[in-house]
């Protein structure tokens, strides 16, 4: 069973283009989250998707960020417009359906991409 | 904001318990506490998690206390590939809050 795969994993955008990083989630996963980490910083929670919808957004910023995960194919988070301020680490991670009731071991437990390297020239 | 505090490093013999404490003083009773590390810019990988009773899996071990406001990671034979930043996250058990907090986390460091 591959992991989470993310693509690409180095992206370099000058100021003002748009990047598109890309998330497959693990098979049989429906729930996707995406992750920022700035430079030297932990990581900070961005936006957690299931098919075709946004659950929680309450990470990303206001302008120019989104993200949407189609019911075919893989997340995508866009960024447009980019700055300097957008050059960072961006990871992905999936979760399976939840369980029916408390569970151990893998239950809620997040499995995470490699990441995506956005530098902005 | 994040509702842990770790020490932010710590250094470890290789072949030695690693001991690595949490505190989250404020934490709920719905809450639980995940353990999480991230080797030199990968992603974070999963490592542990618990409620009040003492937890161990194939990776490492996770003692809470009595009252539930601090814990500790415990690898019981520290290699050089456990160099890694280690993350203490409170999360709530409830359906539909699945994001992680991560603070600061502390850097250990596996000394040969």
């Amino acid at each position: 069973n591959a992991g989470v795969m993310q693509n690409p994993r180095h992206l370099v955008r000058r100021r003002g283009q748009e990047a598109r990083l890309r998330c497959s989630p693990m098979k049989g996963h429906s729930h996707v989250y995406w992750y920022r980490q700035l430079p030297e910083e932990g990581l900070k929670f961005m936006v957690y998707l299931q098919k075709e919808n946004i659950i929680d957004e309450s990470g990303m910023p206001k302008e120019r960020f989104s993200a949407e995960f189609p019911k075919e194919g893989p997340s995508i988070l866009r960024i447009q417009q980019v700055v300097r301020g957008d050059s960072a680490a961006y990871f992905c991670a999936s979760s399976p359906p939840v369980a029916g009731g408390a569970g151990r071991g893998s239950y809620n437990e997040q499995f995470f991409g490699p990441g995506t390297r956005l530098t902005v020239l | 904001d994040a509702k842990t505090t770790q020490p932010p490093s710590m250094d470890c013999a290789e072949g030695r318990a690693a001991n690595l404490p949490c505190n989250h003083s404020t934490i709920s009773g719905n809450e639980y506490v995940y353990w999480y590390r991230q080797i030199h810019s990968q992603g974070p990988q999963y490592i542990i998690h618990g409620l009040k009773n003492n937890e161990t899996n194939e990776m490492a071990s996770l003692i809470i206390t009595e009252d539930r406001k601090s814990s500790t990671l415990i690898l019981p034979h520290a290699t050089l590939r456990d160099t890694a930043v280690y993350y203490c996250i409170v999360r709530p058990y409830n359906f539909g809050n699945e994001k992680l907090t991560f603070g600061t986390g502390t850097r250990l460091t596996i000394i040969p």
